[in-house]
């Protein structure tokens, strides 16, 4: 059974400084992994997908990473912002006939102004 | 631009009443899903659907029913409401997109704030 965890749970930064949020995932055999926002009372934002034959995607100061064979894939997050404050969760789908996203619970990040 | 739309957004239940859920997605999307989230548990797949008609239990199906009567819309019921099932629940749509496994990303809606007393 796939399980993800994201470490910390919890992290607070000074505005301006980079950051890098940790995911792994048990069974490396993927086809995907995700990388979403989620703020306070409200649904999903997709960040980024990585495909498993990908080493990592960036999009503006977000790049993530993925380590397919060591299940780890981090997201770094440049010149953070009080706007970046928000829980970011990854999700993997695991190859094997499930259309099944499978999510970690989460690091709720805060950026102090 | 609604992009998934969930109604209604928040609700309060008695045990054992029923209720249906709506998602509907604008986006022309094949793959729709219903999660639920819950503190501590992270998001859990109740049931999806992969087509018009189609639907198949994700991991959390029990005391839930869904169907997909028309590709735009997913419907989550509770037929008899228990306080377990208090949660906030989400719908999901994503795009076929070419070959078997698709890597197109699953986009959410704002989710329905569901109360069993």
């Amino acid at each position: 059974k796939q399980e993800v965890t994201q470490i910390p749970a919890a992290l607070s930064v000074p505005e301006g400084e980079n950051l890098v949020l940790n995911c792994s995932f048990t069974d490396s055999a993927i086809y995907n992994l995700q990388w979403f926002r989620q703020d306070p009372g409200k649904g999903l934002t997709s960040l980024l997908l990585i495909q498993s034959s990908q080493r990592e995607q960036t999009s503006g100061r977000l790049n993530a990473s993925l380590d397919k064979s060591s299940g780890r894939s981090t997201l770094y997050i440049a010149a953070s912002q009080p706007g970046d404050s928000a829980t970011y969760l990854c999700a993997v789908v695991t190859q094997g006939g499930s259309e099944k996203l499978v999510f970690g619970k989460g690091t709720k990040l805060t950026v102090n102004p | 631009n609604a992009g998934v739309t969930q109604t209604p957004k928040f609700r309060v239940l008695k045990t054992g009443q029923s209720m249906t859920l709506l998602c509907a997605q604008d986006m022309n999307h094949e793959y729709m899903y219903w999660y639920r989230q819950d503190p501590g548990m992270g998001l859990r797949l109740i049931h999806y659907s992969v087509g018009e008609g189609t639907t198949a239990k994700g991991e959390v199906p029990d005391g839930y029913n869904v169907s997909r009567l028309k590709k735009q819309n997913f419907l989550l019921g509770l037929e008899s409401a228990a306080p377990s099932q208090t949660s906030v629940y989400f719908c999901a749509s994503r795009k076929m997109g070419q070959g078997s496994r698709s890597n197109q990303p699953q986009h959410f809606g704002d989710g329905t704030r569901l109360s069993i007393l």
